[in-house]
């Protein structure tokens, strides 16, 4: 079985300085990784995701990820963060077998904003 | 080209009825999966749809079931609503042939209240 954990379940910022929201997973399996957004009052969307290939991804908005597999963990990233980047964010993994497409996810990191 | 879409947006139910949520997939995708998300929590993999069949369950009981339409649009049913079945259920669906590890793109959910 996975689990997700993320370790912060709220992190506070001032404009422009920079964040990490941490995500450690466990499972017996490969897995595949993501980072899912979720604004108020709506549903998920995806910020990136790890596949294979370099283990750095970055999303179009300034946000990447790292995946360590020694450590297993995807942290996420921004170097500067903007007001609209307030928001609750989502780590989760799926399994790489074929047909175990499933999504298990954390329980969130609400990032919050401050001017 | 239109995203995943739910109906209601939200809904008030008391204990012991039923309730019937509906979603139609991203043009052009062929699996549905529901999601519950309860307050303050991440989202938790209900089942999976594709070819009308379900796919793969998570631990839920037999109280929820789904359906999947030739259309590729789902239904999910939960029976004896309990108070604790108040929740945001999410819809995502994803195009299977793609292979593992394809996007869920998620619907914006349906907020069910148990009274």
């Amino acid at each position: 079985a996975q689990s997700v954990t993320q370790l912060d379940s709220q992190v506070p910022v001032f404009e422009e300085a920079p964040v990490e929201l941490r995500c450690n997973y466990s499972s017996s399996v490969s897995v595949y990784l993501f980072w899912y957004v979720q604004y108020p009052n709506q549903g998920l969307q995806l910020l990136l995701k790890y596949l294979s290939g370099s283990t750095l991804v970055k999303s179009i908005n300034g946000f990447e990820a790292e995946f360590n597999k020694s450590q297993t963990s995807f942290h996420l990233r921004k170097p500067s963060v903007h007001i609209s980047d307030t928001a609750e964010y989502f780590c989760a993994v799926s399994d790489i077998r074929a047909g175990s497409e499933k999504l298990v996810f954390g329980k969130g990191t609400k990032l919050t904003v401050n001017p | 080209d239109a995203g995943v879409t739910q109906s209601p947006t939200h809904l008030i139910k008391t204990r012991g009825q039923q309730v019937t949520l509906r979603c139609s997939p991203k043009s052009g995708h062929d699996t549905v999966s529901w999601y519950q998300q309860a307050l303050g929590q991440g989202p938790q993999f209900i089942f999976q749809y594709y070819e009308e069949e379900e796919r793969q369950r998570g631990n839920f009981p037999d109280r929820f079931s789904g359906h999947q339409f030739p259309n590729y649009s789902s239904e999910l049913n939960v029976n004896a609503l309990l108070l604790g079945d108040s929740a945001l259920y999410l819809c995502a669906s994803s195009l299977v042939g793609q292979g593992v590890g394809d996007t869920q793109y998620f619907g914006p959910g349906t907020r069910l209240t148990v009274l």
